[in-house]
């Protein structure tokens, strides 16, 4: 089975900072993956898939990168409603599987 | 609008057995892959099943194989997941998720296993 790993499992940042989150496959996945961000009390919400393509009506400041086996989410600017849990996602072949999680709690 | 409504949670013994079901509206249900993912409190997210589009194909996380079934009605635009066996660890909020890459989940159930 692929692992997923989300480095850093927590990330401190400031209204308006710029913050990568990294998630590693243990094996090529090409740009099979997807970012998912959860807020305490709700289902996830789907940011990004094909490790790059954003879902209708996220804002632009979310982006994602990579292939293979290392990806990157970014946001460009953070805002309050960020302050939030972000996975990632292995989605082709069975089983999938999601990173351990990065929260991003306000510094 | 795209909607998925879980149901059927609840607090249940170890060893018995729970179905819950995800009644689905705002689109063509028959057209699209049903996945359920649960999280156990505090913790992340696992993928636990997904049933094709017309029933034909299902895959299970390896913690479930043998115990949970997935299926579905496209005549009810309902994906259910009967649960038997059931243990501790498998206390968490069930959600289901529509498309191959999860793109809209619904609200989740919850499911308690204690004695």
């Amino acid at each position: 089975d692929i692992q997923m790993t989300q480095s850093p499992s927590t990330l401190s940042a400031s209204v308006g900072d710029r913050v990568t989150i990294t998630c590693r496959a243990s094996q090529s996945i090409s740009s099979w993956l997807a970012w998912y961000q959860q807020t305490p009390g709700k289902a996830p919400k789907l940011l990004i898939y094909k490790a790059s393509i954003l879902q209708s009506g996220v804002p632009s400041r979310f982006s994602g990168s990579g292939s293979g086996t290392e990806f990157t989410l970014t946001i460009s600017s953070l805002q309050p409603d960020d302050f939030a849990t972000y996975y990632c996602l292995y989605y082709n072949g069975y089983p999938y599987t999601f990173g351990q999680g990065t929260k991003l709690e306000i510094k | 609008q795209v909607q998925l409504v879980e149901s059927g949670g609840g607090v249940v013994q170890p060893g018995r057995s729970l179905r819950l079901s995800c009644a689905a509206s705002g689109f063509t249900f028959s057209s699209y892959a049903v996945h359920w993912v649960r999280q156990a409190p505090g913790k992340g997210l696992e993928w636990v099943a997904i049933i094709s589009y017309d029933g034909g194909n299902k895959h299970y996380a390896d913690s479930v194989k043998g115990r949970f079934t997935i299926s579905r009605d496209n005549s009810k635009n309902t994906v259910y997941l009967q649960m038997n066996s059931l243990r501790a660890e498998d206390t968490a909020m069930y959600y289901c998720v529509r498309m191959r890459w999860l793109d809209y989940w619904g609200q989740g159930t919850l499911v308690t296993v204690s004695s």
